[in-house]
């Protein structure tokens, strides 16, 4: 059974404060992984993707990925309100079903 | 990235009608698409795995006789709730992937709210 495994928040930071969402997965064997945003309401939307153990940046959001810990996360810069939704972390195994993980709300307080 | 759209947006429906909802992708073609359904402030739950040209593969505990998946070409999937009830009101949503060269990335169309009454 794969695991996906991210602590449900709330997260609160205030704005402008990096907030740091992690997530553990159980498949060794996994080898892409993704953090997709869920506004309340709204479908997810993909935000970013990691393949490589280090870190990856893209605008406000660094990807990490430590694949010995099995261990990936996302950290958002200069937090805004308008960062305020659910993080769900996901993986993959090549080219199979995705396995989301139950996700992490994030509260930007102004 | 690809884009997935829903349709309808929204559908209310009385208890007992069917209700089609459907999936495209609109820029790529999907052999593969996904159907989930999220009850509020609760995960999202994969319902069924639609491939073109074959029949859907359904998660456990899923009704394949009340949730009716036709994947008939690769830009088309549809989700037809049958016979519904109150408690088939909930988030639905579509995904497909994008295969790219070292996984497939998977793109979520906005979803349907389905009410019964």
């Amino acid at each position: 059974q794969k695991e996906v495994e991210q602590n449900s928040g709330p997260l609160s930071v205030p704005e402008g404060a990096i907030a740091s969402l992690n997530c553990t997965y159980s498949d060794r064997g996994s080898q892409s992984f993704f953090w997709y945003r869920q506004y309340s309401g709204k479908s997810p939307e993909l935000i970013m993707s990691i393949y490589s153990n280090g870190d990856k940046e893209d605008g406000r959001f660094t990807a990490q990925l430590n694949k010995a810990s099995q261990y990936v996360s996302l950290l958002i810069r200069d937090s805004q309100p308008s960062d305020s939704a659910t993080y769900l972390c996901a993986v993959i195994e090549g080219y199979s079903t995705l396995t989301f993980g139950k996700g992490t709300m994030l509260l930007v307080s102004p | 990235g690809a884009v997935v759209s829903q349709h309808p947006s929204r559908v209310i429906c009385k208890s007992g009608t069917s209700v089609k909802i459907e999936c495209r992708s609109l820029d790529f073609q999907a052999t593969t698409m996904f159907w989930y359904r999220q009850f509020p402030k609760k995960s999202l739950m994969l319902m069924a795995t639609s491939n073109e040209g074959s029949k859907a593969t359904y998660e456990q505990g899923v009704e394949k006789d009340k949730f009716l998946i036709n994947h008939a070409s690769l830009t088309l999937s549809t989700l037809t709730v049958t016979s519904a009830h109150p408690e088939d009101s909930s988030f639905y949503i579509c995904s497909s992937t994008v295969r790219e060269s070292r996984t497939d990335t998977q793109y979520f169309g906005p979803g349907t709210r389905l009410t019964v009454l």
